[in-house]
């Protein structure tokens, strides 16, 4: 079964800290694998897009990570600010017997000054 | 350019009830969605629309009906509302295709009592 978990659930760290957020999927073939910030009452706004050939993207202080062998990726956010609290979702598509996008529960992260 | 353009924000229906969400977007995408998103878990897809004229179902599609009226505007109804659809709805769109990066409205949150 096509599967996409994300640890941890929520994460509070104060402002200036780094902190690194995990995704495991289980979808395969694998064609691309996206992370997303979601605002508080607000909708997904991409962050990076990775493909198989790729195993690291930056954007600003977010750099995601992807590991195709092993099927994992990290979002590692640097020197976090407040305005860094929010949901991260991770998404993932691929899979056989027709091509499926799949998005994790995502993770909540507090920044706290 | 305003995006991707949802409405109402918010809405109560009571049981039996009907709607009609609309979205409409103004990147001149092929491909439209419409998702609903629960607490704890990820984005689902409800229906989604290839490019102008197609729909097709995703995964969640039971109690929902959608209308490709245009390149532009891609509406979500709910013919006889049950407490089990209250949740957050999202349209987003894309270029090409679920694998391609999506850009989201601002969501809809809907309660049926």
């Amino acid at each position: 079964k096509n599967q996409v978990e994300q640890s941890p659930q929520s994460l509070i760290i104060l402002e200036g800290k780094n902190c690194t957020l995990q995704c495991n999927y289980t979808v395969s073939p694998f064609s691309n694998l996206r992370w997303y910030k979601q605002d508080t009452g607000r909708g997904p706004v991409s962050l990076t897009i990775m493909t198989f050939s790729e195993n690291t993207k930056s954007n600003g202080r977010y750099t995601a990570t992807l590991d195709a062998d092993t099927k994992q990726s990290s979002l590692h956010i640097t020197a976090s600010q407040l305005s860094d609290s929010a949901s991260y979702i991770c998404v993932v598509s691929g899979g056989t017997g027709g091509f499926k996008t799949i998005f994790g529960a995502g993770t909540r992260l507090f920044v706290k000054a | 350019n305003a995006g991707v353009t949802q409405t109402p924000k918010f809405q109560v229906l009571k049981t039996g009830q009907s709607m009609t969400l609309q979205c409409a977007q103004d990147m001149n995408h092929n491909s439209m969605y419409w998702y609903r998103q629960d607490p704890g878990m990820g984005l689902r897809l409800i229906y989604y629309s290839a490019s102008e004229g197609t729909t097709d179902k995703g995964e969640v599609p039971n109690g929902y009906n959608v209308s490709r009226l245009n390149k532009r505007e891609f509406s979500l109804r709910l013919e006889s509302a049950a407490p089990s659809q209250t949740s957050v709805y999202f349209c987003a769109s894309s270029d090409q295709g679920q694998s391609t990066e999506a850009f989201f409205g601002q969501g809809t949150r809907l309660t049926v009592v």
